[in-house]
């Protein structure tokens, strides 16, 4: 169990152009998130899987902003036409549906994106 | 809209000392209750779960729980140097943490050696 792998770990990028992350969840969890943290603040969430069935989607995912999980098990967040306001680390948590009531969310190292 | 307030900080603590983190929620349906550590640079980590009124113990960290006063705290006894870091209080309407998390700004922790 190598745990939430994200990539790239850090993203520049100049306003307007098009950015993908992908996200590698633990094996075997059924359920991934999207959450979105800037300075100072929590994570906001974003949109979540279980399996490769989007489940929700939170009003701070614009239309520029699209995420797939193909086959169930990676997880790719596009944002099109990025903004300086989309600056922020993305953050990935995979959990199961088996075990134990805490359904503990894993979260990955996070991709930091800075837009110029 | 749902609401999770924290305390920014930073709280202060000495070494060895009781550090109290509150959290107040405004879903009255909030049905379980998280509290993550974060270091900075860091992503959250899981540090205590909670779902029912009362107190909740692991270690020296302890969860209290309050629905009618919509309060959640954590306790951290004999506070280590070790313990500095944001803690985020997260909330959930259902009864498990397969679901998404609303979180607070988080409280900064300074453990003074």
């Amino acid at each position: 169990d190598t745990g939430v792998s994200q990539n790239p770990r850090h993203k520049i990028t100049k306003r307007g152009q098009n950015v993908t992350f992908r996200c590698d969840p633990i094996s075997e969890h059924n359920r991934l998130y999207w959450y979105r943290q800037t300075l100072g603040q929590g994570p906001e969430f974003l949109t979540y899987f279980q399996n490769e069935a989007q489940l929700e989607k939170s009003r701070l995912l614009s239309d520029r902003f699209s995420a797939e999980r193909p086959k169930g098990s990676f997880s790719t967040l596009e944002i099109q036409r990025t903004e300086q306001g989309d600056s922020a680390m993305y953050l990935c948590a995979s959990s199961s549906l088996a075990g134990g009531r805490s359904n503990e969310q894993f979260f990955g190292p996070g991709t930091r994106l800075t837009v110029l | 809209q749902k609401e999770v307030e924290q305390n920014s900080g930073p709280l202060s603590v000495p070494e060895g000392a009781i550090a109290s983190l509150n959290c107040t929620y405004s879903d009255r349906g909030s049905q379980s209750f998280f509290w993550y550590r974060q270091y900075s640079g860091k992503s959250p980590e899981l540090i205590m779960f909670i779902y029912s009124n009362g107190d909740k113990e692991d270690g020296r960290f302890t969860a209290q729980l309050n629905k009618a006063s919509q309060y959640v705290s954590l306790l951290i006894r004999d506070s280590q140097p070790s313990d500095s870091a944001t803690y985020l209080c997260a909330v959930s309407t259902r009864d498990s943490g397969n679901t998404p998390l609303v979180f607070g700004k988080g409280t900064r922790l300074s453990v003074i050696a």
